[in-house]
Order: structure tokens, then sequence, then C-alpha cells
């Protein structure tokens, strides 16, 4: 049974582009989260996502950024008109059920660096 | 707001000690705390979760306790090893909508 699948694993960006990160959760799994980690910094909640459904964006930045989960494929976050501060590691996590009753399974993350 | 705060950004000990991470939290009482291990390069890893209603829980080498009266919870790694050389990350429910708020992570570091 793969795990959460996240590519690419290393994005690099000059400023003013777009950056595309795929996360796809694990066989069975129907919520995903992303979490954002700068360096020195704790990971930071941006969204929760079930199949065509933003649950909860509290966590995402009002501009430039927006996240989706289809019906089929798999979840994408999206940044556009980057800026170096957006230089981070972004994970995306994912669970069969109500997060809070379940342990997040975490992907190995796409580092983000901004030119 | 609410926090999760882990007090020891590094802990240094030696092989065959017991390691003690501690993770406090503020301004609201969680039905459960988890327990991530972080790899450098790589997605936190699930390790424990424990309900308030709780006060203890092991698993192998791992033990956890959780203190509502302390607001605390304790992180223990008996007879540790240089494998479990990791940063260790305190997590809890966060908003209504169930993301989950993390501590900074304390940087554990086992000596041969």
């Amino acid at each position: 049974n793969a795990g959460v699948m996240q590519n690419p694993r290393h994005l690099v960006r000059r400023r003013g582009q777009e950056a595309r990160l795929r996360c796809s959760p694990m066989k069975g799994h129907s919520h995903v989260y992303w979490y954002r980690q700068l360096p020195e910094e704790g990971l930071k909640f941006m969204v929760y996502l079930q199949k065509e459904n933003i649950i909860d964006e509290s966590g995402m930045p009002k501009e430039r950024f927006s996240a989706e989960f289809p019906k089929e494929g798999p979840s994408i976050l999206r940044i556009q008109q980057v800026v170096r501060g957006d230089s981070a590691a972004y994970f995306c996590a994912s669970s069969p059920a109500l997060q809070g009753t379940y342990e997040q399974y975490f992907g190995p993350g796409t580092r983000l660096t901004v030119t | 707001s609410q926090k999760i705060e882990q007090n020891s950004e590094a802990l240094n000990i030696q092989e065959g000690k017991t390691a003690t991470l501690t993770c406090n939290y503020t301004n609201y009482s969680p039905a459960y705390l988890q327990w991530y291990r972080q790899d450098p390069g790589r997605g936190p890893v699930f390790l424990l979760l424990i309900r308030e209603n709780e006060k203890e829980k092991r698993k192998e080498r791992l033990k956890v306790t959780f203190d509502t009266t302390l607001k605390q919870s304790l992180f223990h790694i008996t007879a540790s090893q240089p494998a479990d050389s990791a940063t260790y990350l305190c997590a809890s429910i966060g908003g209504s909508q169930g993301n989950l708020i993390f501590g900074k992570g304390t940087k554990l570091s086992v000596k041969p």
C-alpha cells in the first residue's frame, strides 16, 4: 500500500512564476491536509480538503494561494506569482476519516525554492 | 489563541538513557495529543496518540503521559539508541474543522 505521494520533491521557481504542488493521498483516504514548514519554524496548517470540497482554509494566505482536490486525480496546491517568502517545505497529509479521530499520514514534502 | 509549546529546542543524551520531552498547551483543552517523529528531509511520522481521559500510553520503548491539570504531555523514550535521533513533534487539534496545531519540535540527539 503506497504511502502519501508528493511531487515534485524539489521545485525551483523565479519570483513571479507559478508553483503547482501535487499530492496523492494514501489509498482509501478521502481527507487531505496541506501544511507549510518554514526554516526554523513548526508545521503550519494551511487547508483541509475532501473530494471536491474545501472544508477548512483558515490557514491559507488570502491572496495567491489556492487548493483543490478534484473527484479524479491528486490534490493540487497552487501558488501564483511566487515571492521569496514562499520558499519552504510543503507537506501533504491524508487520513481515512474525520481527522479528529485518526492520525495523519504525511508525504515526503515538496521543497520550494524561489530565486 | 490556541498554542502548543515544546520548550526545549534540542536535547542531547547518552545512549541507554531515558529521553524525556515536554509539550505544553495553552488557551484550550484538547481532547487528545499526538506525537510525531520527523527525520531531516522527510515528512512527520505518527507515533502515538493519547486522549484526555488516558493518563499514560505505551508502545514498545515509548511512553506518553497526559496531565490535564498541568496542561502538559511528556514523551519518554527508554533505553535510547542513536537511531532515535530525530525531531519529535507534539500536535493537537486546532480549529473546529480539525486541523492540527504543531509545536516547533524538540531535536533529540542520542550519542553512542
